[in-house]
Parts: C-alpha cells; sequence; structure tokens
C-alpha cells in the first residue's frame, strides 16, 4: 500500500485561531479523505479531498469551518478554522487507489493529534 | 438506529481462546466491509475486507451476511499482541465514498 505522511503529528493550539494540516503520498491515489476521531470515538468522515475541485462535506461539516484543497493525486490539505476546545481531536486522512487495488480498500495516515486550549 | 454498531466490550479473553465480534450495519445498499485494528494512540490499520464467501487470513476468519446485515470476525488462538481495538467499517455508496465506522470492540487478550 502507499505510504502516507502527515504534518504536524500533534500540535497545542489557542482557541480562535486556525491550523493546516498536510496529507503527503507517496504515490498518487485515486481518493483522499479527511477523517476526524474524537476523544473515545470512532472515526467520523469530514469530506472527500476531490482532485481540482471543491472538497464533498459530510453533514454537519462546512467548508468556512474546514477548508480543504487536493493540488494534485499526491497531496492534500485540511485546515481546521477558528478553532474552539471541541475541535480537539485526531484528524486523519486516508486513501484508495482504484488503479493499484481493485477495491474501496482505505489506508490511513499517521494522524494529526491536536488539543485546543 | 446507528448506521454501524458494534458492542463496545471490553472483551477479556484468555491468550490461546478464540473470540468473535459482530458488527451490525443499517443500510441495507451497502456494498463493502472492512475490520480495521487500532491500537491505542495509533492510526487504523487495515485487517481485512469482508467478501460475500468470507475470507481467513490465517488466525483471522471474516464472514459476511447480507440477509441479516451483519459481519463477524473470528480470532483463534488469540495472542497477547491481539488485544487492540477492532473497527468495522462500511461503503455504503462507491468507491467514491468514505467509510462509516463503528465504535469498535476492545479486546484485552489476559495471559
Amino acid at each position: 500500500s502507499a505510504v502516507i505522511s502527515q504534518k504536524p503529528s500533534r500540535d497545542i493550539c489557542q482557541r480562535g485561531t486556525s491550523l493546516t494540516i498536510q496529507c503527503q503520498v507517496d504515490s498518487q491515489v485515486t481518493m483522499m479523505f479527511w477523517y476526524r476521531q474524537q476523544p473515545g470515538q470512532s472515526l467520523t468522515l469530514i469530506a472527500t479531498a476531490n482532485q481540482g475541485s471543491e472538497a464533498t462535506y459530510e453533514s454537519g461539516f462546512v467548508i468556512d469551518k474546514f477548508p480543504i484543497s487536493r493540488p494534485n493525486l499526491t497531496f492534500s490539505t485540511l485546515t481546521v478554522s477558528n478553532m474552539s476546545p471541541e475541535d480537539s481531536s485526531i484528524y486523519l486522512c486516508s486513501v484508495e487507489d482504484w488503479e493499484r487495488e481493485a477495491s474501496d480498500t482505505q489506508y490511513f495516515g499517521p494522524g494529526t493529534r491536536l488539543t485546543v486550549l | 438506529r446507528k448506521e454501524v454498531e458494534q458492542d463496545p466490550g471490553p472483551f477479556n479473553v484468555p491468550e490461546g481462546a478464540t473470540v468473535a465480534f459482530n458488527c451490525t450495519y443499517s443500510n441495507s445498499a451497502s456494498q463493502s466491509f472492512f475490520w480495521y485494528r487500532q491500537d491505542c494512540r495509533k492510526e487504523p490499520k487495515l485487517l481485512m475486507s469482508v467478501y460475500s464467501s468470507g475470507n481467513e487470513d490465517g488466525r483471522f476468519t471474516a464472514q459476511l451476511n447480507r440477509a441479516s446485515q451483519y459481519i463477524s470476525l473470528l480470532i483463534r488462538d488469540s495472542k497477547l499482541s491481539d488485544s487492540a481495538t477492532y473497527l468495522c467499517a462500511v461503503n455504503s455508496g462507491g468507491g467514491a465514498d468514505g467509510l462509516t465506522f463503528g465504535k469498535g470492540t476492545h479486546l484485552i487478550i489476559q495471559p
């Protein structure tokens, strides 16, 4: 499977500020997604990062709060804007590669652990 | 009704025993099913995809029951290293959709 890295691995931020998380893959992939895992909870899909067009957001998530970019097939960013303590979570990117695997199997990056004070 | 449900456990199982988890899903149109393993403070790692015919990988066996809308994971001859949270994931659309996860089942293998 593709090797996925995320930056930063963790951060502590003040409320009202914004943080941009980067997801880099070592090869071109078909799909990239962003998830959130709040403390003690499972993963919740935030959005699908579409290359060359606006991301597709799930119910409860909006572009103003979580702007996403995907300029090419190996890279995506998620910004958590105007942060509040409720945004403290682990943010994970995942990828699907339809060309390498004839399936919709997703592989996850190591995650970014965000704490908002 | 939650889309994907799992018994959170914890399941405390002696080493060497066999343990099984189920996961139910509500969307009958769901197409793809997966089991992930998540260790504490780590990302989920794919354990198995779940095929209609069932599949086996060493000590792990996954089954899909479409009629009753559940998937199962069986672990035989459990090892201490099997202690983790096991997440069930379902893709209800095509490959362009993300996954819906259950809350996970916490497994503790005891020596």
